[in-house]
């Protein structure tokens, strides 16, 4: 079966700063990427996905980047905002979804 | 709507209860999913249902028991739980299965 690895496991940045979380996965069959926020107290909120065939999405302050050779993709956060503070999860899915460990980011005021 | 709605949103029982928790949406989604969440850890998946059939049985104890009555519902009836299965359990659908899927906010449930 699948396994993701997630890191790092805590990042803490400047606000204003980027911030960059990287996730590798082992099944070459999974073909969808998506990424989720999680605040405190409420479930998982779905921020962007990227599917195999493309090797980056942008949507405003976020990016995912993809490399099928390697095996990983990554989340990139620019201009960082307080309200950006949650745990985030990659994930792989080919028959199910797998979640990495997650990412705990801080946004210092 | 863009909503799944869980309830409830804490429930305590206790090992010889009977409970059930409730999943919905309306947006018209064909796969909707049940996963279970301890602190500080990823979701892990536990069921998945598409077209309002069990597509994936993760190996989840028989005390664990989903039922989706339609295409909008999803039930998960619990019985003769242990103190260890207390957790946050989460509702998710998707369109289709393999698509993106959202989740509801999850309900608490403690066991004594």
């Amino acid at each position: 079966g699948e396994n993701v690895e997630q890191h790092p496991s805590t990042l803490s940045v400047q606000e204003g700063d980027s911030a960059v979380i990287k996730c590798t996965y082992s099944d070459s069959a999974s073909n969808y990427f998506p990424w989720y926020k999680q605040e405190l107290g409420k479930g998982p909120q779905l921020i962007i996905d990227i599917r195999s065939n493309v090797g980056e999405k942008k949507d405003q302050r976020i990016a995912v980047t993809l490399n099928k050779t390697a095996k990983h993709f990554s989340l990139h956060i620019t201009e960082t905002q307080p309200e950006d503070s949650a745990v985030y999860f990659c994930a792989a899915n080919d028959n199910d979804m797998r979640f990495g460990a997650g990412t705990r980011l801080t946004v210092k005021p | 709507d863009t909503e799944v709605t869980q309830t409830p949103k804490h429930l305590v029982m206790g090992m010889t209860n009977k409970k059930s928790l409730k999943c919905e949406q309306h947006m018209g989604h064909r796969a909707m999913y049940w996963y279970k969440q301890k602190a500080k850890k990823p979701p892990e998946l536990m069921f998945v249902y598409s077209y309002e059939k069990l597509s994936i049985n993760e190996s989840v104890p028989s005390r664990f028991s989903p039922e989706c009555p339609n295409s909008s519902l999803l039930n998960l009836h619990l019985h003769a739980l242990q103190p260890e299965d207390s957790a946050l359990y989460l509702c998710a659908s998707s369109p289709f299965k393999d698509f993106s899927q959202y989740f509801g906010p999850g309900t608490r449930l403690t066991v004594l």
